[in-house]
């Protein structure tokens, strides 16, 4: 059965203290995998799209990298503005037809100042 | 500016009614769909639309109807065959985001039974 698990569930972190978040998976055949932010009572906001294993994108404090079974969210120096839940997704080969996405529960960052 | 607008942001459902939850957008996008978000759960989904005047049930589609009629509007109808209805319900569009690609979503409706 297709998977994605999200760990850890929760993380709370100082001000400029740097981490990562992990998303592992299990699909058949990986079409894409995605990462959203989402704030409280917010939908999700899109961050990265990844394809192929070794592939990195970067966007201001973030950078998402792919291997064949999980993908990390790095968080350089994180400020209190980055505490959101980050979602992770996958699109798998299957359903490239319908473009369905398979989501993680997420992991809640909280970062201190 | 693109993108999708879901209203109402509240909804209050009385037991035993249908309520309509919108979802409006304007990416030009062909495929929309619906999700469900439980606390702890990942999103689910519940139908999605590939082209106008079809759509396909997801996981979780029992107790719950849509329709597209045009390709900017996907309404969801919540039935009162839904016996747990209490959630967060997300629209989203793919397609061509600047510079990527993937999933937009509203900003989210939230449904309580009252």
């Amino acid at each position: 059965e297709d998977q994605v698990t999200q760990s850890p569930e929760a993380l709370r972190l100082q001000e400029g203290e740097s981490s990562s978040l992990n998303c592992s998976y299990t699909v058949s055949g990986l079409r894409g995998l995605f990462w959203y932010r989402q704030d409280p009572g917010k939908g999700p906001e899109f961050l990265f799209t990844l394809y192929s294993a070794g592939e990195e994108k970067e966007k201001e404090r973030l950078k998402a990298t792919l291997t064949k079974k999980e993908s990390f969210l790095h968080i350089t120096a994180p400020k209190p503005e980055d505490s959101a839940t980050y979602l992770c997704a996958v699109q798998e080969g299957d359903q490239g037809a319908t473009n369905k996405l398979i989501f993680g529960t997420g992991t809640l960052l909280a970062v201190q100042p | 500016d693109g993108g999708i607008t879901q209203s109402p942001k509240y909804l209050f459902r009385k037991e035993g009614q249908n309520v309509t939850l919108s979802c409006e957008q304007n990416l030009n996008h062909d495929a929309m769909y619906w999700y469900r978000q439980d606390p702890g759960q990942g999103l689910r989904l519940i139908y999605y639309s590939q082209i106008v005047n079809d759509f396909q049930k997801g996981d979780i589609a029992e107790g719950y109807s849509v329709s597209r009629e045009k390709k900017e509007s996907f309404p969801l109808t919540v039935t009162s065959a839904q016996k747990n209805p209490t959630a967060f319900y997300l629209c989203a569009s793919i397609g061509e985001i600047p510079g990527s690609y993937g999933y937009t979503f509203g900003s989210g409706t939230r449904l309580t039974v009252v």
